[in-house]
């Protein structure tokens, strides 16, 4: 299947700094992305849809100005948390199609744990 | 109302039986279906989809789609330890939309 790469897959940092996670399609182009978050024993909740060359969309309840996205070109998307909190720590998961069409999967990439202490 | 529910286990069942996971959904124009099955502390990796009624084979594997119920179901057959995860129902809605249940763990015994 597709490889979507994402980096750094662990990270910890301290409260008030900003981090920075690259997702990478390495084997397709991927006009959009989507960022997920996870914290433990939780499903995935969607936080943005990342498009190339233009703005992202953000889910209700995410605030654009602390989570801010990048998707500067067609195999890269970057995410970076602005202001770090400790509420921010989770795990952090990019994804991509390889399609637009309406039946094609998602690829995940490794993910990114940030601890925030 | 969430989009996609799923119970979430966990499952436990011997290994060699038949574990049976099942999610509903609630937007009947959801176009396509999937699963994916997430080991603790890693991402997700893709088991199945299917996109038509019916039933979807693949090795022990097998997706069930009934979209008059809205009702999506996978098989495993010959359940193994290693198949010891968190599988995790989607559905994509359109081009943009894909919505994850809360994901079933399951136990397989030895």
């Amino acid at each position: 299947g597709a490889v979507v790469s994402q980096h750094p897959s662990r990270v910890i940092c301290k409260s008030g700094t900003s981090v920075k996670i690259e997702c990478r399609s390495l084997d397709f182009q991927a006009t959009t992305m989507f960022w997920y978050r996870q914290f433990p024993k939780q499903s995935l909740m969607l936080m943005a849809t990342s498009n190339e060359g233009s703005k992202a969309t953000y889910e209700q309840g995410v605030e654009k100005d602390k989570f801010l996205i990048n998707h500067a070109s067609l195999t890269l998307s970057t995410l970076t948390v602005t202001s770090a909190h400790p509420e921010d720590s989770s795990f952090y998961i990019c994804s991509a199609s390889w399609t637009s069409a309406n039946t094609g999967e998602l690829f995940f990439g490794e993910g990114s744990r940030l601890t925030v202490l | 109302q969430k989009e996609v529910e799923q119970n979430s286990g966990p499952l436990s069942v011997p290994e060699g039986a038949i574990a049976s996971l099942n999610c509903t959904y609630s937007d009947r124009g959801s176009q396509s279906f999937f699963w994916y099955r997430q080991y603790s502390g890693k991402s997700p990796e893709l088991i199945m989809f299917i996109y038509s009624n019916g039933d979807k084979e693949d090795g022990r594997f097998t997706a069930q789609l009934n979209k008059a119920s809205q009702y999506v179901s996978l098989l495993i057959r010959d359940s193994q330890p290693s198949d010891s995860a968190t599988y995790l129902c989607a559905v994509r809605l359109n081009f943009n939309k894909f919505y994850f249940g809360s994901g079933t763990k399951l136990n397989v015994k030895p």
